[in-house]
């Protein structure tokens, strides 16, 4: 069965300091693997996949076949960092996308 | 563009009730998928529509029902409404089924069933 579990519901750091979201999923297949964010007030919106292999706003995320972990990281997080962030999975045949709970990252200045 | 637009913002519903939610597709997508996003929990899964079919649906009962209209824009129907379908109701949509299309999401439907 697909699942992503985001171990942190809640996550603060300093603006400066290096900032990992972590991501585990659990998948047979090959998924393809995402995060999203969702700033206060606004709609969720996507901040990047795996297969893009792209930096988006400073963050990146590798994925770890081995590790089946898919972290969010960036070096220097900005107060304009705060917000939710989710990961999630779907699978190359099958639509259905699987959301973990959640972290909610809050960047101090 | 307006992107995904849902209506309505929210509304109150009471026990055995049915309500209907509604959403238009982002200009030039054609395929909507619709979530649930309970209190404190990451979006789940509803199903999906596209060429005004059900391609895909996650765990829900029947009582969760959809429909596409050939302008692409889709409805969602609970019927026999519970307590526990309280929840922010979001819309998706993207252009066409590959997993790799980027989904944009609307600002959800706040739905309370008391």
């Amino acid at each position: 069965a697909q699942r992503v579990t985001q171990p942190e519901k809640l996550l603060s750091v300093f603006k400066g300091a290096p900032v990992e979201l972590k991501c585990n999923y659990s998948y047979s297949g090959s998924p393809e693997l995402f995060w999203y964010v969702q700033y206060s007030r606004q709609r969720l919106q996507l901040l990047l996949r795996h297969i893009s292999r792209e930096s988006i706003k400073g963050f990146t995320a590798d994925l770890n076949k081995g590790e089946t972990s898919f972290h969010l990281k960036k070096p220097f997080a900005q107060e304009e960092d705060s917000a939710m962030y989710y990961c999630a999975l779907r699978s190359y045949n099958n639509n259905d996308m699987r959301f973990g709970a959640g972290t909610r990252l809050t960047v101090k200045p | 563009d307006a992107g995904v637009t849902q209506s309505p913002t929210h509304l109150i519903k009471t026990r055995g009730q049915q309500v209907t939610l509604r959403c238009s597709p982002k200009s030039g997508h054609d395929t909507v998928s619709w979530y649930q996003q309970a209190l404190g929990q990451g979006p789940q899964f509803i199903f999906q529509y596209y060429e005004e079919e059900e391609r895909q649906r996650g765990n829900f009962p029947d009582r969760f029902s959809g429909h596409q209209f050939p302008n692409y824009s889709s409805e969602l129907n609970v019927n026999a409404l519970l307590l526990g379908d309280s929840a922010l109701y979001l819309c998706a949509s993207s252009r066409g089924l590959a997993a790799s299309y980027e989904q944009y999401f609307g600002p959800g439907t706040r739905l309370t069933v008391t």
